[in-house]
């Protein structure tokens, strides 16, 4: 138990459809993440949160549209996806962003993937 | 480029041995290191850090060596055991342009397979 918990653990979608993948953290954090992890690849950050604020957007496309409603819950909203998105995204939580020795608390993360 | 990486995409160890597993970093101004272990189906777990003041930082049956002179980190592994078989990735910590936040920035991952 990691404190933080994804759902759904798989998700299979075609391209037109419309999903949400969900993550909740029960460690007092004020730090949100989602990360994007592919076959080969190293992880790639994909959306900050800071106190349900958007803190940064690495250059994803716009059909991956984050929300935020708390400090514990973070959503990852997806529509029209492509098969290269087909990956595992995972959660990740920490006390603060503007503090460079706090390690991230992963997910176990949503096997997405695109038909 | 700035980035992180690990010298050796796979490790294979007998059960017992100690491992050591390899990350060269290229930004000299990370003044913040962890490794994670992910195992098969899950997230990535902490396992340790390391802060830039410091050279070695030990764990349970780990430990951390961090020569910023070459700017190399590396996880040791003491008596490997069946359940230490997991992908490690190091990561650097450094703050985005100034902008008060910061960002970690994994390299690719070394799978560790140990040999019963």
């Amino acid at each position: 138990e990691t404190g933080v918990t994804q759902t759904p653990r798989h998700l299979v979608m075609g391209m037109t459809n419309k999903k949400s993948l969900k993550c909740e953290q029960h460690l007092g954090h004020n730090a949100m993440y989602w990360y994007k992890q592919s076959a080969k690849k190293p992880l790639e950050l994909m959306f900050v949160y800071s106190l349900e604020e958007r803190v940064e957007n690495n250059s994803v496309p716009s059909r991956f549209s984050p929300e935020c409603p708390n400090s514990s819950h973070l959503f990852l909203h997806l529509h029209t996806l492509q098969p290269e998105d087909s990956a595992l995204y995972l959660c990740a939580s920490s006390p603060e962003v503007g503090n460079s020795n706090q390690p991230q608390h992963f997910g176990d993360g949503t096997r997405l993937s695109i038909l | 480029g700035e980035s992180v990486g690990l010298h050796l995409p796979t490790l294979s160890v007998q059960e017992g041995d100690n491992s050591i597993i390899n990350c060269a970093y290229s930004n000299s101004a990370s003044d913040y290191f962890i490794w994670y272990k992910q195992e098969s189906g899950k997230g990535p777990q902490f396992i340790i850090d390391i802060r830039s003041n410091m050279d070695k930082r030990q764990g349970q049956r780990v430990t951390v060596l961090l020569n910023k002179t070459v700017k190399h980190l590396s996880l040791q592994i003491a008596a490997t055991q069946p359940g230490d078989s997991a992908v490690y990735f190091c990561a650097e910590n450094r703050e985005n342009s100034g902008a008060g936040s910061y960002q970690l920035t994994f390299g690719k991952g070394t799978k560790l397979s140990v040999i019963p």
